[in-house]
């Protein structure tokens, strides 16, 4: 079956700029997260759906990200006024119930800040 | 709070040799533990996790890892790598009460030689 997808795969933006970066799960999960991942350091946690609330938004950075998830499934992450030290890979990962289940993950979408 | 440290950033062994990379958390009661690899170009995959019971899992690839608690460590071991095995692995945490966390440890890269 399909897994996560993750469009675009990459993406180039001025700082400043507002960028959108989407997540469509493994259909049927109801637990959606998003991480961030820069280079040579783990994925970092960053919000993590339940259907269509954010359950936990704790690893949110600032003021200047947020996710929705409007119908529990696709889920699309926005940033405003983008800076270059948001220039990282984000990961989109999908589980079926909760976090106690496996986690599966999409390819990301490097986003790069100039 | 909750971490998560592999102590090893590289680690290169030869074709045929065992394998262990270390994993320590901290976290006040026993956390979910999972270990994760990640391929060049691939996304992360699960390799294996340990919520509760035998405190030695068995995971795919031929993959084990073993719980101590005393330790507070979950070692990711492998009796005879193979040249595919070569990718960056990471050691994972989830809390298992009170508010979501799920922390990923910075990763180990290994390098496998033939």
């Amino acid at each position: 079956g399909a897994g996560v997808s993750q469009t675009p795969s990459n993406k180039v933006t001025e700082k400043g700029k507002y960028v959108e970066l989407r997540c469509d799960p493994i259909s049927g999960h109801t637990a959606l997260y998003w991480y961030r991942q820069s280079l040579g350091q783990g994925p970092e946690f960053l919000i993590y759906f339940q259907g269509t609330g954010a359950a936990d938004d704790s690893g949110l950075p600032n003021d200047r990200f947020f996710a929705v998830r409007p119908e529990g499934s696709v889920s699309t992450l926005k940033i405003q006024r983008t800076e270059r030290g948001d220039s990282a890979v984000y990961l989109c990962a999908s589980s079926l119930t909760g976090p106690s289940d496996e986690q599966y993950f999409g390819p990301g979408t490097r986003l790069t800040v100039t | 709070a909750q971490s998560v440290t592999q102590p090893d950033i590289h680690i290169t062994v030869s074709e045929g040799a065992s394998l262990e990379l270390r994993c320590n958390y901290s976290y006040g009661a026993t956390p979910y533990l999972f270990w994760y690899v990640q391929s060049p170009g691939q996304g992360l995959q699960l390799l294996l996790k340990y919520f509760s019971g035998d405190t030695l899992v068995q995971g795919i690839k031929g993959f084990e890892a073993e719980f101590k608690r005393s330790q507070s460590s979950f070692n990711l071991r492998k009796p005879s790598v193979h040249w595919s095995d070569a990718a960056e692995y990471f050691c994972a945490v989830a809390t298992t009460s009170g508010t979501y966390k799920y922390i990923f440890g910075t990763g180990t890269r290994l390098k496998v030689l033939a």
